[in-house]
């Protein structure tokens, strides 16, 4: 079985420029959690969906950071513009339900802003 | 608040010692689940264990085994025999209930970089 898939891996690009991060869940995963984590520092959630809805997204910057789930499959996460403290690996993850159980997660894609 | 704390930044053993890693956490709720993930090198974060709150049966699966205790708030794991290849990156995370709104915390601590000499 194939597990949480993001690409790209790595990506560099200037400030105030856009990127975006593509993740395809765990076949049949029905939760998806976008996560960022600094250097150092463990993962830092913002934003979960419940198929297509966003149900917790208080901790997604929402002035250049936009997350979309349509179909309840794969997902993308936009930052528009970049700033240089948004260098970070961003990581993606899927669970069966929300209920507590342990979390999938993709390898991650890191971002370096210039 | 919850909170989650691994006060050891980096422990360094030799191959086949055995070494704990601590955790620490903070919440009010009487219903929530400690996690331990693995991160290796290749960055990806690999579950290894879920508790919930009701659960503080100790487990031990191959050289992992994982002590709670509610009474000090802590989550500790011990791998014994420990092999270069465990050397990574463990997190220790806290999820709790759920809150009036529907949404709940998943809170990670800071992690503990762990290295294993041959």
């Amino acid at each position: 079985e194939a597990g949480v898939v993001q690409s790209p891996r790595y990506k560099i690009i200037e400030k105030k420029q856009p990127v975006a991060f593509w993740c395809n869940p765990i076949s049949g995963h029905n939760t998806l959690y976008w996560y960022r984590q600094n250097l150092g520092q463990g993962p830092e959630l913002l934003i979960r969906y419940e198929n297509e809805e966003a149900v917790d997204d208080s901790q997604l910057p929402k002035d250049r950071f936009s997350a979309e789930r349509l179909k309840g499959v794969d997902s993308t996460l936009k930052i528009q513009p970049a700033e240089l403290g948004d260098s970070a690996v961003y990581l993606c993850a899927s669970s069966l339900i929300s209920a507590g159980e342990g979390y999938t997660f993709g390898s991650g894609t890191r971002l370096t802003v210039v | 608040a919850q909170k989650v704390t691994q006060a050891q930044t980096e422990i360094s053993v030799v191959e086949k010692e055995d070494v704990t890693l601590d955790c620490v956490y903070e919440t009010r709720d009487t219903t929530y689940y400690l996690f331990w993930y693995k991160q290796p090198p290749s960055g990806e974060l690999v579950f290894l264990i879920r508790r919930n709150s009701f659960d503080e049966q100790n487990e031990i699966s191959g050289r992992y085994s994982w002590n709670f205790q509610k009474s000090t708030s802590s989550f500790n794991f011990t791998i014994t025999a420990s092999q270069v290849v465990d050397s990574a990156v463990y997190f220790c995370a806290l999820r709790g209930g759920f809150s009036a709104s529907g949404t709940y915390k998943y809170i990670f601590g800071t992690g503990t970089r762990l290295k294993v000499l041959a």
